[in-house]
């Protein structure tokens, strides 16, 4: 059964730039079948979609937050990595990862399984 | 302001049923048949419950089903338990560029 785990460092700076990167394991990241995605959850609030990419390359990120991000698949290690630039205090939030299924269509309708989460946040 | 809307709480006896509603619009609920749900504990991650609108996925109990009428999908939780108690969010497909749109979330309360 698939697992995603979240790596993160907990706290940044404002203005720098965030790294998170997710580990997938107990299964393969080149499958046609999937999108891997990135959410997150801002202190007691709803969850909120940050972006998605095929392992073949094809990426979507939400429109709020577009100018700010890469998300990028490394196929060799079976993992996948967001960058998020120019951070403030409202990027504060527990990141999660998970794993977009594609029904029958050509973008992820649901997500299943999801990492434990990152908590992170920025202060200086 | 989330995008879909749903109520911020709902409550019910053990053993009842309880549903919520997720309110989106054409361009997402009321256009395709990619609603989810998702059910949360305090301090855990989401884990999905429904997808495509009535389906469940292998694991999860028949307690929890789902539907659709217009722009509006619900989420009906059966004979209530104690362990159903934490935060569920309905999701959806959406045609504009934002492709992913969430619920503010219904807290559900056993009492």
């Amino acid at each position: 059964q698939v697992q995603l785990q979240e790596s993160g460092p907990g706290l940044v700076k404002p203005s720098q730039t965030l790294s998170l990167t997710c580990s997938v394991s107990s299964g393969s990241i080149r499958s046609g079948a999937y999108y891997w995605s990135w959410f997150r959850q801002h202190p007691g609030k709803g969850l909120e979609w940050i972006a998605y990419m095929s392992y073949s390359g094809d990426n979507y990120y939400s429109p709020s937050l577009k100018s700010r991000l890469i998300i990028s698949v490394d196929t060799s290690n079976n993992l996948f990595s967001l960058t998020m630039s120019s951070v403030t205090a409202a990027d504060t939030a527990v990141y999660y990862c998970a794993r977009g299924i594609l029904t029958d269509g050509n973008y992820p309708t649901w997500f299943d399984p999801w990492g434990q989460g990152t908590l992170v946040t920025v202060s200086s | 302001q989330s995008a879909l809307t749903q109520p911020a709480s709902v409550s019910g006896s053990p053993g009842q049923s309880i549903t919520i509603s997720c309110t989106g619009a054409s361009s997402d609920i009321g256009g395709y048949n990619y609603v989810s749900w998702y059910q949360q504990h305090p301090g855990k991650a989401p884990k999905v419950i429904i997808y495509d609108v009535s389906n469940r996925p292998s694991g999860v109990s028949n307690r929890f089903s789902g539907s659709k009428s217009g722009n509006t999908a619900s989420l009906t939780i059966s004979g209530l338990q104690a362990e159903d108690e934490g935060d569920y969010y309905c999701s959806s497909y959406t045609n504009t560029l934002a492709f992913v749109l969430f619920g503010g979330g219904t807290k559900v309360t056993v009492v």
